[in-house]
């Protein structure tokens, strides 16, 4: 059974920073890129940024330069490393398997406040 | 990175048919075979109804079907149910590398 369980969201004060992990089971985790997708209270879903095996990455314009997806093939892990977080940031953080499934997790949230 | 242009909602009655569109550009949705259908239950996690334009995924019903005309991508479901009352998002690659989704259509079952 394929799982992805996201861990590491909660409050943070603007301008601070968090990191995100999406921890991978049931599938060969090597094959497949791993997804950010996020969705503010209410909102629709956003594409935040993508990784591959070999490290290949994209980031949506709105996260660039401040945030950065990075993975652990060993661990079959994925992160998420927010920097400079912003109140609009505040949303549900997905981890997502790539097309053609597209499984996701339970999503954790981030919340950015003073 | 401009979101896909959705309908903000459809309606139909249980039996009925309904269709939601998906409309991008040829650097997104018309020019690439990868764009995938969600749907999102109050929450819920999304799941996908279809993925690579017209490929329905083990487990989901025959009811879902994809199509593309030019820059539109479009989702059928026929003989509408209560339980498919939900959020349908689109997504497609784009020519950047990056993804897109749309804005999201509520789908009411009358």
């Amino acid at each position: 059974e394929v799982q992805l369980v996201e861990s590491g969201g909660g409050l943070v004060q603007p301008g601070g920073s968090l990191r995100l992990s999406c921890a991978a089971s049931g599938f060969t985790f090597t094959t497949y890129w791993i997804h950010w997708v996020r969705q503010a209270p209410g909102q629709g879903l956003v594409w935040v940024a993508h990784i591959f095996s070999d490290g290949n990455t994209a980031y949506a314009d709105s996260v660039k330069g401040r945030f950065t997806i990075s993975r652990d093939n060993a661990k079959n892990t994925v992160y998420l490393q927010m920097n400079s977080l912003r109140a609009e940031d505040t949303a549900v953080y997905y981890c997502v398997r790539d097309r053609p499934h597209w499984e996701w997790g339970q999503g954790t949230l981030v919340t950015v406040s003073s | 990175q401009s979101a896909l242009t959705q309908p903000a909602s459809v309606s139909g009655s249980p039996g009925q048919s309904i269709t939601i569109s998906c409309t991008g550009s040829s650097s997104d949705v018309g020019g690439y075979d990868y764009v995938s259908w969600f749907q999102q239950h109050p929450s819920k996690a999304p799941k996908v109804v279809i993925s690579d334009v017209t490929k329905r995924p083990s487990g989901v019903s025959y009811r879902f079907s994809g199509s593309r005309s030019g820059n539109t991508a479009s989702l059928t479901i026929s003989g509408l149910q209560a339980e498919d009352e939900a959020h349908y998002y689109c997504i497609s690659y784009t020519s950047s590398g990056t993804w897109v989704f749309g804005g999201g259509t509520k789908l009411t079952v009358l």
